[in-house]
């Protein structure tokens, strides 16, 4: 699977949107981005996933650039609880993958009041 | 709605002592899954299942053992725990496809 870089910490107003970037420039054609978010060490939590067009869920938004390479999750209206460490994880959806996540260091995100 | 559940939440082992954590999914799903996370560290995965009666290992498979003898159920076994296991381990399951990942709210176990 495709190693990806993201920053390690971020903040964020209360009612503003996060824009959490991640890289990927090894991603191979038949590989997903997907995101995940962790709060206080609770079980991960899946936000969204796409392969090259921009997606949209009542959680957030995932930009893919055009030769996908990187990508950005959207919170649009951050909140409190949004606070959380963000997992950006490229990983090929089909195949002998069989849905294994390789988690790296993730963007702590922090939104302040 | 139940999701993943694991069992126990917490445990404190001596070490050498052994015991099995239970993973159960209520969703029909093929695959599970079980990770570890150390302090400040990602998921680390242990081993995985494909379905009922096969398991494969991942990442970091030494000292532990998994069965998969009913497809809701996924059991991470440690025969002589070590320090080393000190962990918070997650269980995960997923469909084949689009293969979003539920995971539990983890088992905190600490070996002495």
């Amino acid at each position: 699977d495709a190693k990806t870089t993201q920053p390690p910490s971020m903040d964020c107003a209360e009612g503003r949107a996060a824009n959490l970037p991640c890289n990927h420039s090894t991603i191979s054609g038949n590989e997903y981005v997907y995101w995940y978010r962790q709060i206080h060490s609770q079980g991960p939590q899946y936000i969204i996933h796409g392969l090259k067009n921009n997606e949209t869920n009542e959680m957030a938004s995932l930009i893919i650039t055009e030769d996908r390479k990187s990508s950005t999750l959207i919170l649009p209206h951050a909140t409190l609880r949004d606070t959380a460490v963000y997992y950006c994880i490229v990983a090929n959806a089909g195949g002998t993958s069989y849905g294994k996540l390789t988690f790296g260091q993730g963007t702590i995100l922090t939104v302040h009041p | 709605n139940a999701g993943v559940t694991q069992t126990p939440k917490f445990r404190v082992l001596k070490t050498g002592q052994s015991m099995t954590l239970l993973c159960a999914q209520d969703m029909n799903h093929e695959y599970m899954y079980w990770y570890r996370q150390d302090p400040g560290m990602g998921l680390r995965l242990i081993h995985y299942s494909v379905g009922e009666g096969t398991t494969a290992k991942g990442e970091v498979p030494d000292g532990y053992n998994v069965s998969r003898l009913k497809k809701q159920n996924f059991l991470l076994g440690l025969e002589s725990a070590a320090p080393s296991q000190t962990s918070v381990y997650f269980c995960a399951s997923s469909r084949r496809q689009p293969q979003e990942a539920f995971f539990g709210q983890g088992t905190r176990l600490t070996v002495v």
